[in-house]
């Protein structure tokens, strides 16, 4: 059974860069077959894709946050990462990570972390 | 950009049939799936492939997807199934989700 546990700071101050982690466990990253995502959900919205990233690297993002997002693999240690650079209030949410599995076009989350809360505030 | 279109809120009395709709261009011209989010929990895969159950998820839910709309039906309502529920369609390597609707059981 594959699980996902995001993890980082809960709270950032603006102007600054949030990151966050998400663990693999019960599946390798390194195997393929799978692009590992990163999705966020304001309080009381709706869900918001921001990217995500196959093993070799490959990533696509969200073009409304392009500009400010990196996202990265470690296969090394079975994780992936989200960085979203000059935050503001706006960007508070909670962020899941997941897993994408796809065929041709079709790509739909399978598996989902818990979420975390990231709330931007001084 | 790609958008997804869903009734803000549905309504259906316990047993009877539930219909949630997702509306986009040529929407039917792709691959569209289903998400269940109760409150404080992470979605769940309920459709994927405008038609497949993933395992464990009750027979009672079932989807189509022509034209311009994926529907989502769920058969018998029961009270567990109270949710928000989320459609999802992939775009020229974009992801979309559709806004959102609350199904209330009644």
């Amino acid at each position: 059974q594959v699980q996902l546990q995001e993890s980082g700071p809960g709270l950032v101050k603006p102007s600054q860069t949030l990151s966050l982690t998400c663990t693999v466990s019960g599946g390798s990253i390194s195997g393929g077959g799978y692009y590992w995502s990163w999705i966020r959900q304001h309080p009381g919205k709706g869900l918001e894709w921001i990217g995500y990233i196959y093993s070799s690297g490959t990533t696509y993002c969200n073009p409304s946050l392009k500009s400010r997002v990196t996202i990265s693999v470690d296969t090394s240690r079975n994780q992936f990462s989200l960085k979203l650079s000059s935050v503001t209030a706006a960007d508070t949410a909670v962020f899941y990570c997941a897993r994408a599995d796809y065929d041709e076009s079709s790509h739909y989350f399978d598996y989902w972390g818990q979420g975390t809360l990231v709330t931007v505030s001084s | 950009s790609y958008e997804l279109t869903q009734p803000p809120s549905v309504s259906v009395s316990p047993g009877q049939t539930a219909s949630i709709t997702c509306s986009g261009d040529k929407l039917g011209d792709k691959y569209a799936c289903w998400y269940q989010q109760k409150p404080g929990q992470s979605p769940i895969l309920v459709i994927y492939q405008n038609n497949k159950r993933p395992s464990g998820i009750p027979e009672r839910f079932s989807g189509s997807n022509s034209g311009n709309t994926a529907t989502l039906t769920i058969s018998g309502t029961q009270a567990m199934d109270e949710a928000d529920y989320y459609c999802q369609a992939w775009d020229t390597r974009t992801v979309v989700f559709g806004g959102g609707t609350k199904l209330t059981v009644l």
